[in-house]
């Protein structure tokens, strides 16, 4: 089954370490987005890329990386620059235009 | 700065009551818009989507939304709401094609028996 998989669920960060969450897609999609979702924010971008070996800063990109050098991958680094990690992180993919295919997420917090 | 507002914060209704969640957004042009529920412990789903058209868009369980061009919102409506329609809502932007996808901050919707 075609589909978008985020791992892992649950990820403890320590402090100034850096972490790595995975996500992956196998619909053929060129889009690919990195959310961070808080109480009361709904969900703020932090990088999207449309095609592969380019990406975009979304709202919030300090403190986070990412790489695109597959088309079905796209994961997300959170540095020890971010001071304030705790959330919950979504992945979503896309054809243009078309809606967003979200991943189940993955629930990040501080150790 | 662009952004997708959605001014009300928290909702509660009665069940088999109206419903109407405001969207603004302040693109210049007109963008790509959507709808998305969330509801508790479930991941994301469209709702709705608006391109070009017609104005009034139909969506899945019962849901509409009216795009209006000269007050720049997609508000999202339901005739009578039911108690599984307790859930969080967000409206969505893209600008253009191959552009990013902008959530509105999310309008929690409670639901009274």
């Amino acid at each position: 089954d075609g589909g978008i998989t985020q791992s892992p669920k649950y990820l403890f960060r320590k402090e100034g370490q850096n972490v790595t969450l995975s996500c992956e897609q196998n619909l053929n999609h060129d889009a690919m987005y990195w959310y961070r979702q808080d109480p009361g924010q709904g969900l703020r971008l932090i990088y999207y890329s449309q095609i592969v070996n380019d990406f975009q800063k979304g709202d919030i990109a300090e403190g986070y990386s990412v790489s695109r050098e597959k088309k079905e991958s796209f994961p997300l680094t959170v540095t020890s620059a971010q001071k304030n990690p705790t959330a919950f992180y979504l992945c979503a993919s896309s054809r243009p235009n078309e809606k967003l295919f979200f991943g189940s997420g993955t629930q990040l917090s501080v150790l | 700065a662009q952004s997708v507002t959605q001014p009300d914060i928290h909702i509660t209704v009665s069940e088999g009551a109206s419903l109407e969640l405001r969207c603004n957004y302040s693109y210049g042009a007109t963008p790509y818009l959507f709808w998305y529920v969330q509801s508790p412990g479930q991941g994301l789903q469209l709702l709705l989507k608006y391109f070009s058209g017609d104005t009034l868009v139909q969506g899945i369980k019962g849901f509409e939304a009216e795009f209006k061009r000269s007050q720049s919102s997609f508000n999202l409506r339901k005739p009578s709401v039911h108690w599984s329609d307790a859930a969080e809502y967000f409206c969505a932007v893209e600008r253009t094609s191959y552009d990013k996808v902008i959530f509105g901050p999310g309008t929690s919707l409670s639901v009274i028996p």
